[in-house]
């Protein structure tokens, strides 16, 4: 039982290009989540979804697009990567009601130069 | 809305010494607080919660939580700190509503010294 894995762990890009970050998880969780850490900020929400198919916005998704083809998978997408994206991405899952824990993976650490 | 303060972004103690975490909270509804901790390159792991009943939460490793409804508190403490509780944690409110969402403190990082 792997819980949430995230892929790749390390990734440095140039600004403009494009990358996808894969979470997958194995708890049969309807609901995934994808966050942004960054020094003093917290954990942001970027965009979530509540099962598969179902995409939404959280707090700052500007520049990100998700896909959820298979419950399992939740894919956040940087289109044309700016510097200001430069920041540690954490996806979580969770079983989907209030008091739910989230289960974290062990983040990706993404370098825009 | 839902929102959640912690005051002090490092807090450095002594092991053996009592550590004590604050975390204030504002909402509109009754409150549902996590503390996640999370140790040097790794992701967040709850801690504990508060849902209902007892107001005071006891989770891993030694840590316990008193919700505080006339404060609107929910402070994090260990009556005596370890060099392995060296880590960050972050207080956390669960918004109303679907999707069960969280919104997170800006994070405290506790240094552990001998």
């Amino acid at each position: 039982n792997a819980g949430v894995t995230q892929t790749p762990k390390f990734r440095v890009l140039k600004t403009g290009q494009s990358m996808t970050l894969l979470c997958a998880q194995d708890m049969n969780h309807e609901y995934m989540y994808w966050y942004r850490q960054d020094p003093g900020m917290g954990l942001r929400l970027i965009h979530y979804s509540v099962g598969e198919g179902t995409t939404a916005k959280g707090e700052v998704p500007d520049g990100y697009n998700v896909s959820r083809l298979k419950k399992q998978n939740f894919l956040l997408g940087l289109e044309s990567a700016a510097p200001s994206q430069t920041s540690v991405y954490f996806c979580a899952s969770s079983s989907g009601t209030r008091i739910s824990e989230q289960f974290f993976g062990p983040g990706t650490r993404l370098t825009v130069l | 809305a839902q929102s959640v303060t912690q005051l002090g972004s490092h807090l450095s103690v002594s092991e053996g010494a009592l550590v004590l975490l604050r975390c204030n909270y504002s909402s509109s509804v009754p409150p549902y607080l996590f503390w996640y901790v999370q140790y040097p390159n790794q992701g967040l792991q709850l801690l504990l919660k508060y849902t209902t009943g007892a107001t005071l939460v006891k989770g891993i490793n030694g840590f316990e939580a008193e919700f505080k409804k006339s404060e609107t508190s929910f402070h994090l403490t260990k009556p005596s700190a370890h060099m392995s509780d060296a880590a960050e944690y972050f207080c956390a409110v669960s918004h109303t509503g679907t999707a069960s969402k969280l919104t997170f403190g800006t994070g405290t990082r506790l240094q552990v010294t001998l």
